[in-house]
């Protein structure tokens, strides 16, 4: 595609639900960001996939979060048991290559009530 | 800490008016730094970035950035600002062989017309 893209763009849930937000890289882009950003902050990183391997997941907050990124394009971020506290907009970035400039998504906002 | 600071979390401006928005970092070692925008209703965009040599980078838009590694700064500036340049600017910053962003909180940027 042209861009990123991330589906949903806005997911209501209740708190203890299991949440799934897809992101579609621009193609060919080899690796792949998740950051989360809450109300007045700047992003936070979770995660790095380069290819299908999560090169770095040491800014997942908690064993709730998971991501994949099965087929080396596109990835899901799952949360278990959502709290409250996950309400956040969940951004992902792909670029072509490691130190190239990253191209976000508009993001997923996630509302836990 | 490795973090990133932006000094003013709101500025309003005429148009005309000049623009410079601060931005200070803590990072040990060789770093890259970022400038992006996020208009209202966007994704984010990559505005400028230096990774080395001239320390005055000129980004799109007419915006520009002048690293000052004595300083550990990296301020963003434009000499004449217009309505379209309300948005959200945020600085960051990654260690030059690292991939992790580090974020600033943002600047909400408002320009009266």
């Amino acid at each position: 595609g042209a861009g990123v893209s991330q589906t949903p763009s806005n997911k209501v849930t209740e708190k203890g639900k299991y949440v799934e937000l897809r992101c579609d890289p621009i193609s060919g882009h080899t690796a792949l960001y998740w950051y989360r950003q809450s109300l007045g902050q700047g992003p936070e990183f979770l995660i790095y996939f380069q290819g299908t391997g999560a090169a770095d997941d040491s800014g997942l907050p908690n064993d709730r979060f998971f991501a994949v990124r099965p087929e080396g394009s596109v990835s899901t971020l799952k949360i278990q048991r959502t709290e409250r506290g996950d309400s956040a907009v969940y951004l992902c970035a792909s670029s072509l290559l490691l130190n190239t400039e990253a191209f976000f998504g508009q993001g997923t906002r996630l509302t836990v009530v | 800490a490795q973090s990133v600071s932006q000094h003013n979390h709101h500025v309003i401006l005429s148009e005309a008016a000049s623009l410079e928005l601060g931005c200070n970092y803590s990072y040990g070692g060789t770093v890259n730094l970022f400038w992006y925008v996020q208009y209202p209703g966007q994704h984010l965009q990559l505005l400028l970035k230096y990774f080395s040599g001239d320390p005055l980078v000129k980004g799109i838009k007419g915006f520009e950035a002048e690293f000052i590694k004595s300083k550990f700064s990296f301020n963003l500036r434009k000499p004449s600002v217009q309505w379209s340049d309300t948005a959200e600017y945020f600085c960051a910053v990654k260690g030059a062989s690292n991939y992790q962003l580090i974020w600033g909180a943002g600047t909400k940027l408002i320009i009266k017309p």
